[in-house]
């Protein structure tokens, strides 16, 4: 079946501007995660939905940051005002209600390059 | 609060087997996965181990010791194609999933 998608791949755009990124989960996946992954790094977590859910928000890294997933399908991430800073690759990933192994088991998106300049 | 430390690069020739080793400090741990992420791709998921032992899938395997909070990723025949990064990450909660910084794996002919 399908996986995790995001959109849209590539993102540049100019430091103050809002942008708000897409994520379309695997079909049946209850549960959604967004990360930040910077080169040579691994995946830092920023946000985690429950369906519709928003249960941790802990890893924002500010008031600027946001995310939602209205109807506990696709989820969107939106960075207001943009600095240089927030250039990254965002990845979503989502994962199936198994017992015992819950979010250890994460499905990735091909994730969002986002460069601010 | 989590830290993981694993090899930052392991190098090695097509055939052999490789190990590597994360150790980790965390507040709460429920289990710990493996990823494997190729260059320019997204990570994709090997194992996950919540309790001690080896869990064998074909030629990767892992393995878990709690009361060491060790664990380790074993590649064995390696090939060509084995040529990644892999991320150990610890489960600390129903949902977190804290990543180490990874070990870069070079297959060499």
């Amino acid at each position: 079946g399908a996986g995790v998608s995001q959109s849209p791949r590539y993102k540049v755009t100019k430091r103050g501007q809002d942008v708000a990124l897409r994520c379309d989960p695997i079909s049946g996946h209850v549960s959604l995660y967004w990360y930040r992954q910077a080169l040579g790094q691994g995946p830092e977590f920023l946000t985690y939905f429950n369906y519709e859910a928003q249960q941790d928000k802990s890893g924002l890294p500010n008031d600027r940051f946001s995310a939602e997933r209205p109807e506990g399908s696709i989820s969107t991430l939106t960075i207001q005002r943009t600095e240089q800073r927030d250039s990254a690759m965002y990845r979503c990933a989502s994962s199936p209600y198994r017992p015992g192994t819950g979010a250890g088991e994460q499905y990735f998106g091909p994730g969002t390059r986002l460069t601010v300049t | 609060g989590q830290s993981l430390e694993q090899p930052s690069e392991v190098t090695a020739v097509e055939g052999a087997i490789v190990q590597i080793n994360c150790t980790y400090q965390t507040s709460g741990f429920y289990g710990l996965s493996w990823y494997q992420q190729h260059d320019g791709g997204a990570p994709t998921f090997l194992s996950y181990n919540a309790l001690d032992g080896l869990e064998e899938t074909g030629r990767f395997s892992s393995f878990l010791s709690r009361s060491d909070s060790y664990g380790y990723l074993l590649l064995q025949e390696l090939q060509m194609k084995d040529s990644a990064s892999y991320f150990c990450a610890v489960k600390s909660g129903d949902y977190k999933l804290s990543f180490g910084a990874g070990t870069t794996v070079t297959v060499r002919a």
